[in-house]
């Protein structure tokens, strides 16, 4: 199995701060990388799909970036409701398999 | 507007079979491209994608617990099926459906989870 690794585990951030997640694959998955927020006591919502690409619904604060094994969640001014966990996901090679997730946090 | 539901048992022994039902509305597994897929999020093991049934029956399973793992569907009243057989405690967690689309392989719709406890 594909295995994803993400960074930092926790991240403590102020509001308005401008921040990235890591997602690392153990082996190239070309862009079949996807981004999810969960909040507590919520089912995971998609942010990103395909490494870059938008999804309709999502504030432009989000974005990503990244191809093979490196990947990349960006956040431009972290809003308060922007806390919570972030994960991603691979649909390069079955099974599917997500990371460990990252905790953004209020600092 | 795409919607999934899961209900279960709840609490169940160890060596039991578990039994979820996914009820959905806004999309049928009786076309052409629709699938219901169905993750579960452990203590142990974060997300992980359990099994995926087709509109036309194909199935497909995670290898790690391949054997464990049946999936069916009900077309007509819009209802897919989970069953996994001999539980123990690491399968205690949160159990989700999602739609699945043909050639789409993010998540765009998942129900609100159904949390499902191991004990004996």
């Amino acid at each position: 199995d594909i295995m994803l690794t993400q960074s930092p585990a926790t991240l403590s951030v102020t509001p308005g701060e401008s921040i990235s997640l890591s997602c690392r694959a153990s082996q190239s998955i070309s862009t079949n990388l996807h981004w999810y927020q969960q909040k507590p006591n919520e089912s995971p919502r998609v942010l990103i799909k395909y490494a870059s690409q938008t999804i309709s619904g999502i504030p432009s604060r989000f974005s990503g970036s990244g191809s093979g094994t490196d990947f990349t969640l960006n956040i431009n001014r972290v809003e308060p409701e922007d806390f919570s966990v972030y994960y991603c996901q691979q649909s390069n090679s079955w099974p599917y398999t997500f990371g460990a997730g990252t905790k953004l946090e209020l600092k | 507007q795409v919607s999934l539901k899961e209900s279960g048992p709840g609490i169940l022994q160890p060596f039991q079979t578990l039994s979820l039902t996914c009820s959905f509305s806004g999309f049928s597994l009786g076309t052409s491209n629709m699938g219901v897929g169905w993750i579960r999020q452990t203590s142990g093991k974060g997300l992980e994608y359990l099994a995926t049934i087709w509109w036309d029956d194909d199935k497909y399973f995670n290898p790690s617990l391949n054997s464990r793992l049946t999936v069916s569907k009900d077309t007509s009243n819009n209802q897919a099926f989970l069953k996994i057989t001999s539980v123990d405690t690491a399968d205690t967690g949160t159990y989700y459906c999602t739609q699945r689309d043909w050639g789409l392989y993010y998540f765009d719709y998942w129900g609100q989870g159904v949390m499902v406890t191991v004990s004996s």
